[in-house]
């Protein structure tokens, strides 16, 4: 499978605990980008890389949040001291460099994370 | 700042029936518009991709337009299957650099076809 992938598909934390998400892109895009949707919505814009550089940050990401793309590569999305109000769906998309080719964004199947 | 809104939120229709699924932008300085096809609790799955320099786009059963002066795409879906039951978001890429590279998503439509 090419596409993009995450990991864990589910996870159930109590409030307070740290959880982390992996993101693994298509392996030519250079772009990575992190949305998070909750129930009945469309999904919203947290953060995105170029390569390794962290580029944009929404004020949606406070500082319990923190997102990485260690090499390029793979990225990690880690909430630490998790809240209520985290619980969602985390969804990471790569796409190429706009400007090279068409900018299309391609999903994974999200990561769904529920706090009690 | 961008908003995006798709009327309606929920949608039912017969099977056979063509599906019209409506959304608008305020800020028409866009770089694309991306339609996406969501199942319950799953990820997004890209339809179509519209350039700004686009009118529209095709993809076997299914066309979107776009009509950037007017800020509206509409994506057609000709022939409605029970398969086709989802929900259809769509989402623009600001033209303005400044605004960063992201998509700006509507709410989207849920769409139920009855066999």
């Amino acid at each position: 499978d090419t596409g993009v992938s995450q990991d864990p598909r589910h996870k159930i934390t109590k409030r307070g605990q740290n959880v982390t998400f992996r993101c693994d892109p298509i392996s030519e895009h250079n772009r990575l980008y992190w949305y998070r949707q909750t129930l009945g919505q469309g999904p919203e814009f947290l953060t995105y890389f170029q390569n390794e550089a962290q580029l944009e940050k929404s004020r949606l990401l406070s500082d319990r949040f923190s997102a990485e793309r260690p090499k390029g590569s793979f990225s990690t999305l880690e909430i630490q001291r998790t809240e209520q109000g985290d619980s969602a769906m985390y969804l990471c998309a790569s796409s190429l460099a706009a400007g090279s080719v068409t900018g299309e964004l391609f999903f994974g199947e999200g990561s769904r994370l529920t706090v009690l | 700042k961008q908003e995006v809104t798709q009327i309606p939120a929920a949608l039912s229709v017969p099977e056979g029936e063509n599906l019209v699924l409506n959304c608008s932008f305020t800020d028409s300085a866009i770089y694309n518009l991306q339609w996406f096809r969501q199942d319950p609790g799953k990820g997004l799955t890209s339809l179509l991709l519209i350039q700004s320099s686009q009118r529209e786009q095709t993809s076997g059963r299914l066309n979107a337009s776009l009509d950037k002066s007017s800020g509206r795409s509409t994506l057609y879906i000709a022939a409605s299957q029970p398969g086709d039951s989802a929900t259809y978001l769509c989402a623009v890429r600001h033209m303005i650099k400044a605004a960063g590279n992201k998509l700006t998503f509507g709410g989207g439509t849920r769409v139920l076809v009855k066999p």
